[in-house]
């Protein structure tokens, strides 16, 4: 059993896209969620953090839906520094020990 | 900026041999983590320390140990490396233990086990 699952892709787009990425995680109890983003050969950095009203960074769109056990990333007119993995990551409880990450979802924007 | 610095970047061992993983953070965070990273699997918790001399085993702890002797280092120790034990590794460093999911990850060092 995964704590997390994300859909590995590759996902390609055009330049101007919609894209979305979704999550899915098994512990119902689970309390925060985030989305991070990984360039090819760098380390995660934090993307921004999931709440339950959902939230909006820019061109980034968070959601969880908590009934469903899924959480996702919509990203609006793709740029082509968009292309990264996206990580999902979920803190089953408070500290730092809970904190599973899924294997990430790559994309890749085309020009 | 968080700066977390891990001394290697690529290192090759030789089955057997004892490998040391160091990481410096220069911001004072009280917790200090050890994942590693493999195609498919996502990043696994190896140990992690909430404070100078504590330590915690995390998912996978097996063939790996930890020091932390100063607040800004933390170190992890493969005694003796295996093949299975080829991975990337990553340190990372929180204030908050991660609760707020923020953790500030090194560059990665890559190591390979012949």
């Amino acid at each position: 059993r995964k704590e997390v699952e994300q859909d590995p892709g590759p996902f390609n787009v055009p330049e101007g896209a919609t894209v979305a990425f979704n999550c899915t995680y098994s512990n119902s109890a689970s309390q925060s969620f985030f989305w991070y983003r990984q360039d090819c050969r760098k380390e995660p950095k934090l993307l921004m953090s999931v709440y339950s009203s959902g939230n909006e960074d820019g061109r980034f769109t968070a959601q969880l839906n908590r009934a469903s056990q899924y959480i996702s990333l919509l990203i609006r007119d793709s740029k082509l520094s968009d292309s990264a993995t996206y990580l999902c990551v979920v803190n089953e409880q408070t500290g730092a020990n809970n904190l599973f990450f899924g294997t990430g979802t790559r994309l890749t924007v085309i020009p | 900026d968080v700066k977390v610095t891990q001394s290697s970047r690529y290192l090759v061992k030789r089955t057997g041999e004892k490998v040391f993983l160091e990481c410096v953070q220069d911001m004072d965070h009280e917790n200090m983590f050890w994942y590693r990273q493999d195609p498919g699997l996502g990043l696994r918790l190896i140990y992690f320390s909430y404070d100078v001399k504590m330590k915690e085993k995390g998912d996978i702890p097996e063939g790996y140990s930890v020091s932390r002797e100063k607040k800004e280092r933390f170190s992890l120790i493969l005694e003796s490396a295996s093949t299975n034990q080829t991975s990337m590794y990553l340190c990372a460093s929180s204030p908050t233990g991660g609760a707020n999911g923020e953790l500030f990850f090194g560059e990665g060092s890559r190591l390979t086990v012949l």
